[in-house]
C-alpha cells in the first residue's frame, strides 16, 4: 500500500497570508489527524477527522482548520499567518485502535 | 507539568550496546502506547505499539508498558548507526479517538 502523502513538502509565507495545505491517507483509512512539530513544543495534535466529520480538536486557535472530503483525503487551512507559526505539520492516517501512521510533512516557514 | 515525560537526551551509545528509553506519563487513562523514530526532517516512522500493560517484541525491539508505575520502555539490541535518530513516545486514551499525546523525544546517536 501507498503510504501517507502531503503536499506541498516546503512552504514559504509571509505574515497575514493564509495557507492550505493537503494529505492523501492510506487507502482504506478513515481517520486523518493533524499534528503540529516545532522545536520548542514537540508534536502537538491539531484535530482529527473521520468520516469528513472533526470528532477531536486540540488546543489551537479557530486560525487553525481543517476539513475532509469523502475520498478522506483531508486540508488543513492556517489562516492570518504568525511568525510562531512556522513548523513541521504532519499528518498522520489510521485504520482505527490509536494506530497512527504519518506522511513525510509539510515544512512551513513564515517571515 | 507535561503529560508524557521524556529525556530529550542526546544518548550517545557505541555500535552492538542496547539502547534503553523511557518515558513516564500522569494520565492514567491513556491505553495505547507507542514508539516512533524520526529522522532529521522526515516525518515520524511507527516503530512498536502496545495496547495497555506488558512486553511487545519485534526484531530487535523490545517495548514494555508498566500502568501500575506510569512507565513505558523500549529497548533496542545490537544497535546500528542507522538507529541514530530521534525516538518519540506517544500514547492514547480509549476514548480519545486518535488524538496522540507525545513525549518531547529522545535523541539518539549510535558510533561505529
Amino acid at each position: 500500500k501507498a503510504g501517507v502523502t502531503q503536499t506541498p513538502r516546503y512552504l514559504i509565507k509571509t505574515r497575514g497570508q493564509q495557507v492550505t495545505l493537503s494529505c492523501s491517507p492510506i487507502s482504506g483509512h478513515r481517520s486523518v489527524s493533524w499534528y503540529q512539530q516545532t522545536p520548542g513544543q514537540g508534536l502537538q495534535f491539531l484535530f482529527e477527522y473521520f468520516s469528513e466529520t472533526q470528532r477531536n480538536k486540540g488546543n489551537f486557535p479557530g486560525r487553525f482548520s481543517g476539513r475532509q472530503f469523502s475520498n478522506s483525503r483531508s486540508e488543513m487551512n492556517v489562516s492570518t499567518l504568525e511568525l510562531g507559526d512556522s513548523a513541521l505539520y504532519l499528518c498522520a492516517s489510521s485504520g482505527g485502535q490509536a494506530l497512527q501512521y504519518f506522511g513525510p510533512g509539510t515544512r512551513l516557514t513564515v517571515l | 507539568q507535561k503529560e508524557v515525560e521524556q529525556d530529550p537526551g542526546p544518548l550517545s551509545v557505541p555500535e552492538g550496546a542496547i539502547v534503553s528509553l523511557n518515558c513516564t506519563y500522569s494520565n492514567s487513562a491513556f491505553q495505547y502506547f507507542m514508539w516512533y523514530r524520526q529522522y532529521s526532517r522526515k516525518g515520524p516512522e511507527l516503530l512498536m505499539y502496545t495496547y495497555s500493560s506488558g512486553n511487545k517484541e519485534d526484531g530487535r525491539f523490545t517495548a514494555q508498558v508498566d500502568k501500575s508505575s506510569k512507565y513505558i520502555s523500549l529497548f533496542i539490541r545490537d544497535s546500528q548507526p542507522s538507529d541514530s535518530a530521534t525516538y518519540l513516545c506517544a500514547m492514547s486514551e480509549r476514548a480519545a479517538g486518535n488524538k496522540l499525546t507525545f513525549g518531547g523525544g529522545t535523541r539518539v546517536l549510535v558510533k561505529p
